[in-house]
């Protein structure tokens, strides 16, 4: 079974600078995307950034990015210029890309990281 | 609709009552996955559908616990005689079956459960 460890419960940063989040995960499997996930108090899950395995460059979305190392199972998240809004849970989650009836299998996902952005 | 839909937001129940959380997701995604998220924890799977086909429920904690999704779309997480334990916040998610699609999972508001 695939399992996905975050093991930074708590972070912090201050507005304008740069985060790094960790996040390692096991599987068996060559194939597979990897997700971060932004959870405000709010709730709802927020899709941040996603990754396919099977690409070597490592996904952007403005100012947020990855550091994806396939052979140490390792998937960070930076968060460049924080604000203030980027205060929530995240977390990081791996799916499987086989298909089962042609649909898509469960994510497995991390206990997350608190992130806290300071004024 | 626009997103995914759950209902209720919040609900209050009696140790021992029967609860029913409602999903409803974004229209024409096929699969629709069930969650539950203790406090200041990540969600934990408890069960899938394919259409009405429910493909996994291995992650249900107990027998108490019972989801259906009849005609393919609106899901229903049933929990019978709860107990203290089962008070989490249930997370709804939907996705689409297009093969270009990255199974990105889209996520409704919750349900949060407090058994007393």
């Amino acid at each position: 079974a695939q399992t996905v460890t975050q093991s930074q419960p708590e972070m912090s940063v201050q507005e304008a600078e740069t985060v790094t989040l960790s996040c390692t995960y096991d599987t068996s499997e060559s194939d597979y995307y990897l997700f971060w996930y932004k959870q405000p108090p709010s709730r709802q899950m927020i899709l941040v950034i996603r990754q396919e395995a099977y690409k070597q460059q490592n996904a952007t979305e403005n100012r947020f990015s990855v550091n994806f190392q396939k052979a140490a199972k390792s998937f960070s998240l930076k968060i460049s210029d924080s604000q203030l809004g980027d205060a929530a849970m995240y977390f990081c989650a791996y799916r499987s890309a086989r298909e089962e009836n042609s649909g898509n299998t469960p994510l497995v996902f991390g206990k997350g990281t608190r992130l806290s952005v300071i004024a | 609709g626009a997103g995914v839909s759950q209902s209720p937001r919040y609900k209050v129940a009696k140790r021992g009552q029967d609860v029913a959380l409602r999903c409803d997701p974004i229209s024409g995604h096929v699969s629709l996955f069930w969650y539950q998220q203790a406090l200041g924890q990540g969600p934990e799977f408890l069960t899938y559908f394919q259409n009405e086909a429910q493909l996994d429920k291995s992650g249900l904690p107990s027998d108490r616990f019972f989801a259906e999704r009849p005609e393919g779309s609106v899901s229903t997480l049933k929990i019978q005689r709860t107990q203290q334990e089962d008070s989490a916040v249930y997370l709804c998610a939907s996705s689409s079956r297009h093969k270009s699609n990255t199974g990105e999972l889209f996520f409704g508001e919750g349900s949060r459960l407090t058994v007393l």
